[in-house]
């Protein structure tokens, strides 16, 4: 069964940095770009980063570009998202999403964690 | 960036009847290699997002086929052809074909 199980949220203050994980399992971690998708509380869906499946490409929402940082360990199937410079408008839960069907296609999603960015 | 905007925004429904939802994009979402990138994605309270459709038709494994997704170039459908009380939720389209990938706003279906 393939899974999805995102980590390492909470609540942080304003400027502060917080690192979330993804651990894959069920499939071969290595073969599949993985997304990280955010949704702030009771609004809709926002892309905020990709990597492929090797790490060679990545890409940044504008709004997180310069301060967040994806990257990946293939051989311990997990994804990270490093975020740096936390603002009140980065609180949102968190989904780490698996590519396929398509670009920028998920048919798989984690299930999700809470990042709280408050004084 | 690609602005998808869904209408209605809020959609009661009656159990037992058909439900639509619109997505249009703001360019056209015919890819390069000919492929329609437009998802549509179901996300019931408290839950993560599944994915219901791919490419405009293509049915995920497990959905329902009452489910169906139509369209082209800039105007895209999601219909329910006989509305279940497990449908409440919040629908969302999805483009891929234009960098960066963009949701709609969300159509929230209830039951009337």
């Amino acid at each position: 069964e393939v899974q999805l199980v995102g980590s390492g949220g909470g609540l942080v203050k304003p400027g502060g940095s917080l690192r979330l994980s993804c651990a894959a399992s069920g499939f071969t971690f290595s073969s599949y770009s993985i997304h990280w998708v955010r949704q702030a509380p009771g609004r809709g869906l926002e892309w905020v980063s990709s990597i492929s499946s090797s790490g060679t490409y990545i890409y940044y929402a504008d709004s997180v570009k310069g301060r967040f940082t994806i990257s990946r360990d293939n051989a311990k199937n997990s994804l990270y998202l490093q975020m740096n410079s936390l603002r009140a408008e980065d609180t949102a839960v968190y989904y780490c999403a698996r590519e396929e069907g398509g670009r920028y296609s998920y048919g798989y999603w984690g299930q999700g964690t809470l990042v709280t960015v408050s004084s | 960036d690609v602005v998808m905007t869904q209408s209605p925004l809020s959609l009661p429904v009656t159990l037992g009847q058909p439900a639509s939802i619109s997505c249009t994009s703001s360019q056209s979402l015919v890819y390069s290699d000919g492929n329609t990138y437009l998802n549509w994605f179901q996300q019931r309270p408290g839950q993560s997002p599944r994915r219901l459709i791919y490419k405009v038709s293509n049915r995920d494994s497990g959905v329902p086929d009452r489910f169906s997704g139509s369209g082209s170039g800039t105007d895209f459908t999601l219909k329910i052809s006989r509305v279940e009380a497990e449908d409440v939720g919040v629908y969302y389209c999805l483009q891929g074909t234009h960098w960066p990938p963009t949701f709609g706003q969300g159509t929230k279906v209830e039951i009337k």
